[in-house]
C-alpha cells in the first residue's frame, strides 16, 4: 500500500529557532499533500494544501509567513516552522493523497515542542 | 466552519461488544471516510463510502450513510482491545475550492477493555 514518511518524529527547540519537518510519498507521486495541526485530544485542522511546483494552499487563519511550505518534487513536501514559539508546541501531520486515489495516505507525525 | 460533527466522544466498552459512533456533516459531500489514530501517530484509512451509497461493509466494519439527514455511523462488531483508538469521519467536499480536501470531525476515543 501507499505509504508517507514524515521525519522528524518529535523535536524539541528553542524559542526562535526554526524547524523543518519533511513529508515523503514512499512508493507513488503525489501532486497534492496536505499539512495537519493536532492539538491533544482534538481534531485535525488542515493548515495548508502542498502543490508540487507552485505556491501552497494555505487556510484561514494560518500564517504563510511563518509557516513556509515547499512541495519541489513529486514525493516531497516539508513544513518550516519559522521563529518558534511555544504556542506552535503541536502535532503536525502530512497527507498525501494517491493519484485518482479518493483517500489520504497519512505519516505518522510529528511532536514539536518549543522551549 | 467545522464539518463533522461526532458522538460520542468518547466510548468505553468490554472486548466482544460492538461499538457504534455516529457523524454529522453541514453540506454536500462526495464522500464520506472513516479513519483510525492511534495515540501519537498517524491516520489509517478505515472505508470510504460514496455520497450514492448508502451502506459499506469491511470486514468488522460497517458504514452507513444517510444524506437527507447529513450523518454516517461506524460499526466495529466484536470488537477487540486493539481496536482502541481514537475514530474520526472526514467529509471529501462537492465540487469548488474544497474539492480534494478532507474536513474531519472532533473523533470518538475507542477504549475497548479486555
Amino acid at each position: 500500500g501507499a505509504v508517507v514518511s514524515q521525519h522528524p518524529s518529535r523535536v524539541i527547540c528553542k524559542s526562535g529557532t526554526s524547524v523543518k519537518i519533511e513529508c515523503r510519498s514512499l512508493d507513488f507521486q503525489a501532486t497534492t499533500m496536505f499539512w495537519y495541526r493536532q492539538f491533544p485530544k482534538q481534531s485535525l485542522m488542515l493548515m495548508a494544501t502542498s502543490n508540487e511546483g507552485s505556491k501552497a494552499t494555505y487556510e484561514q487563519g494560518v500564517e504563510k509567513d511563518k509557516f513556509l511550505i515547499n512541495h519541489a518534487s513529486l514525493t516531497l513536501s516539508t513544513l518550516t516552522v519559522t521563529s518558534a514559539h511555544p504556542e506552535d508546541s503541536s502535532f503536525y501531520i502530512c497527507s498525501a493523497r494517491d493519484r485518482g486515489g479518493l483517500s489520504l495516505h497519512f505519516g505518522n507525525g510529528t511532536r514539536l515542542t518549543v522551549t | 466552519s467545522q464539518q463533522g460533527e461526532e458522538d460520542p466522544q468518547a466510548l468505553s466498552i468490554q472486548e466482544g461488544e460492538n461499538a457504534t459512533m455516529n457523524c454529522s456533516y453541514k453540506t454536500s459531500i462526495n464522500n464520506l471516510q472513516w479513519y483510525r489514530q492511534n495515540s501519537g501517530r498517524g491516520l489509517v484509512h478505515l472505508i470510504l463510502i460514496r455520497s450514492n451509497e448508502r451502506e459499506k461493509h469491511s470486514g468488522r466494519l460497517r458504514v452507513t450513510l444517510d444524506t437527507s439527514k447529513k450523518s454516517s455511523s461506524l460499526l466495529i462488531t466484536a470488537s477487540r482491545a486493539a481496536d482502541t483508538a481514537s475514530y474520526f469521519c472526514a467529509t471529501d467536499a462537492f465540487g469548488g475550492t474544497s474539492y480534494g480536501k478532507l474536513t474531519f470531525g472532533q473523533g470518538t476515543i475507542l477504549t475497548v477493555h479486555p
